[in-house]
């Protein structure tokens, strides 16, 4: 799986859009972008996936680059509870659900 | 929405004693999977299991570590001598199939080994 680059911190106001950013500059063709987050040690949560073009759900929006080497989560109206890291993570997409953790970036929502 | 549940959420064990920890997948879900994170480091891989096999394992789940579906509703990991090293939460997760689909995490079990 690629390698992914990501800032460790990131401060947000709450009811503000938290762009966070990722780099995947070695992707391949069939390599899938997944975001998870952690909130406070709990269980990593699923937050959203792509592969090249932009996503949305009921969470956040995916907005990934032509030429698929970055891509961008976007929270709209962050709040309080949104604090927590989030995991940007390349994935393979013939096989296989393993997940390569990296450290993420710690988001923090303030008043 | 469906939840992997995890019990205990806390477990406190001896060196070299065995520790099993169990992990209730959601309910049409196929693919079952444990991680670790060492208090500060990343969330790291152990096993993912499918059909009663384990189906991948990282260098991680060695001899010690073994993984079960005793009963088609229940996922255990069992550290047959647990090492202080081994002190981590450990999360189950599941899918519904083994293909670019999400993972649901369990909430984790704390294991301390003293």
């Amino acid at each position: 799986d690629a390698k992914t680059t990501q800032p460790p911190s990131m401060d947000c106001a709450e009811g503000r859009a938290a762009n966070l950013p990722c780099n995947h500059s070695t992707i391949s063709g069939n390599e899938y972008v997944y975001w998870y987050r952690q909130i406070h040690s709990q269980g990593p949560q699923y937050i959203i996936h792509g592969l090249k073009n932009n996503e949305t759900n009921e969470m956040a929006s995916l907005i990934i680059t032509e030429d698929r080497k970055s891509s961008t989560l976007i929270l709209p109206h962050a709040t309080l509870r949104d604090t927590a890291v989030y995991y940007c993570i390349v994935r393979q997409g013939g096989g296989g659900n393993k997940l390569t953790f990296g450290t993420g970036t710690q988001l923090k929502v303030e008043l | 929405e469906p939840e992997v549940t995890q019990t205990p959420s806390h477990q406190v064990t001896q060196m070299g004693q065995e520790v099993i920890l169990r992990c209730v997948p959601i309910s049409n879900h196929l693919y079952f999977y444990w991680y670790r994170q060492i208090l500060g480091q990343k969330v790291e891989f152990l096993v993912s299991f499918y059909n009663n096999e384990i189906s991948e394992k990282s260098e991680i789940f060695d001899d010690q570590f073994s993984v079960e579906r005793p009963d088609g509703s229940n996922f255990t990991l069992k550290i047959r001598s647990t090492k202080l090293e081994d002190s981590a939460m450990y999360f189950c997760a599941s899918s519904r199939t083994g293909f670019n689909e999400k993972l649901f995490f369990g909430s984790g079990t704390q294991l301390s080994v003293l």
